[in-house]
């Protein structure tokens, strides 16, 4: 099956920096999505982008379907984003039938 | 945004027993529901996929006598655990697509249900 690899596995940030998150993904893909899980468990999607560029507020996401990975960029860094950024990808056309990555742990200190 | 609940949030129960986790789309209809299983610090593996009257399809390894979906209505599918171990503990999530107007969007998620075994 598709293999999914998110970098870095951790990432300890002062609050205000910036960041990137980093999914590379072994085939191609027809969905791509991101998600951000919260310490309580909750997961809340940020983007699904298969291909191209998008942004909401301090997150912005781009992925190179040619070249098989995804960048999730967070600017200005808050510690509610702290939390577990998941990539999750997919080959049909089911959203949900997507194989996620091992996640990146962001700690956002104060 | 799109709303999934799940029910209950937490349970405990004796080794042996049934335990039966509901999935809701609260505000929108879901033809295809996701059931995800996550053990601590781990990523999400996905079951199963719920299709709304009809059979669901396990992924390899799942058991299907072992976690039956029932998937009932646009809105509510179940998951239920029978005669759960120890190993069954772990946190259950579901996921709910959300198509508009014929088009894919994505899927939400549920809180999660925190299942733990005795």
């Amino acid at each position: 099956g598709i293999q999914v690899e998110q970098s870095p596995p951790d990432l300890i940030l002062q609050e205000g920096a910036n960041s990137t998150l980093r999914c590379n993904f072994s085939d191609s893909v027809n969905n791509l999505q991101w998600f951000h899980q919260n310490p309580w468990g909750q997961l809340i999607n940020l983007f699904y982008i298969p291909s191209g560029t998008k942004q909401n507020g301090r997150l912005s996401a781009t992925t190179v379907a040619t070249e098989r990975y995804s960048l999730l960029y967070i600017s200005s860094s808050q510690t509610t984003d702290s939390g577990v950024y998941f990539c999750a990808v997919g080959y049909n056309t089911n959203a949900g039938k997507s194989t996620f990555g091992d996640g990146t742990t962001l700690t956002v200190k104060p | 945004g799109a709303v999934v609940s799940q029910h209950p949030s937490r349970v405990i129960c004796k080794s042996g027993t049934s335990v039966k986790i509901e999935c809701r789309s609260l505000d929108f209809q879901a033809t295809t529901m996701f059931w995800y299983r996550q053990f601590p610090k781990q990523s999400l593996m996905l079951m199963a996929t719920s299709n709304e009257g009809s059979k669901a399809t396990y992924e390899q390894g799942v058991e299907k006598d072992k976690f039956l979906i029932n998937h009932a209505s646009l809105t509510l599918s179940t998951l239920t655990v029978t005669s759960a171990h120890p190993e069954d503990s772990s946190f259950y999530i579901c996921s709910a697509e959300l198509i508009g107007g014929g088009v894919l969007e994505t899927q939400y998620f549920g809180p999660g249900t925190r299942l733990l075994v005795l």
